[in-house]
């Protein structure tokens, strides 16, 4: 199986500053189509993940423009430009390439 | 708006079955993949199964293979996941999720399975 590989694990953020989360795996994530099945999640406390990003960079709907993503084969980073209150909870990052998609272990995301 | 809703979670006892069902309003279920996540404290996050938009095809993570089996009634706008040989390492909240891009983009609020004597 893929093996996705978060870090840091806890992220103390300061509202207003900017803050990044690094995910690996264990091989390249591109798909024999062309395209790289990388998404990243949100999971506020209490309530179901949600999705922020998928195939890289590309935005959900819904999503503020202040959460961007990129990468390329096998290292991959989630970005969010000023930080704010809303956005305490976990960070995940998947792939959905191979059969079993894969989660990273997670990134908690506080306020310092 | 899509909504998806999970049913069926309760408390088993190991060796034990279960059938979770997942209830699809604001989407043309028949023209999605679905899938069932399954969230655990210790294990974090787990895709547990897939399923084809015409339930022709059929992924399983190594873990439930030959215990758990995923199926769809289009008609009916639903997915299930039929659960056997229940183990205490089941024990999660289970998601049913749209998926769409190679994950999923919708979410139900999850139903918790519990495994114990």
């Amino acid at each position: 199986d893929v093996v996705m590989t978060q870090s840091p694990l806890s992220l103390p953020a300061t509202l207003g500053q900017p803050a990044s989360i690094s995910c690996r795996s264990s091989q390249s994530l591109v798909h024999s189509d062309g395209n790289t099945y990388l998404s990243w999640f949100q999971q506020r406390p209490g309530q179901s993940p949600r999705r922020l990003i998928y195939k890289v960079s590309d935005r959900d709907s819904g999503v503020p423009d202040r959460f961007s993503a990129s990468g390329s084969g096998t290292d991959f980073t989630l970005k969010i430009s000023r930080v704010e209150a809303e956005d305490v909870g976990v960070y995940y990052c998947t792939q959905g390439t191979y059969w079993p998609w894969t989660f990273g272990q997670g990134t908690k995301v506080e306020i310092k | 708006e899509v909504q998806l809703v999970e049913s069926g979670g309760d408390l088993v006892r190991p060796g034990g079955s279960l059938r979770l069902s997942c209830a699809a309003s604001g989407l043309t279920f028949s023209s999605f993949w679905m899938t069932w996540v399954r969230q655990t404290p210790g294990k974090g996050l787990e895709w547990v199964a897939g399923i084809k938009d015409d339930g022709s095809d059929k992924y399983y993570v190594d873990s439930v293979k030959g215990r758990f089996t995923i199926s769809r009634d289009n008609a009916k706008n639903s997915l299930y996941l039929q659960m056997n040989s229940l183990r205490a390492e089941d024990t999660a909240v289970y998601y049913c999720g749209r998926a769409v891009g190679h994950s999923a983009d919708n979410w139900g609020p999850g139903t918790l399975v519990t495994v114990s004597s």
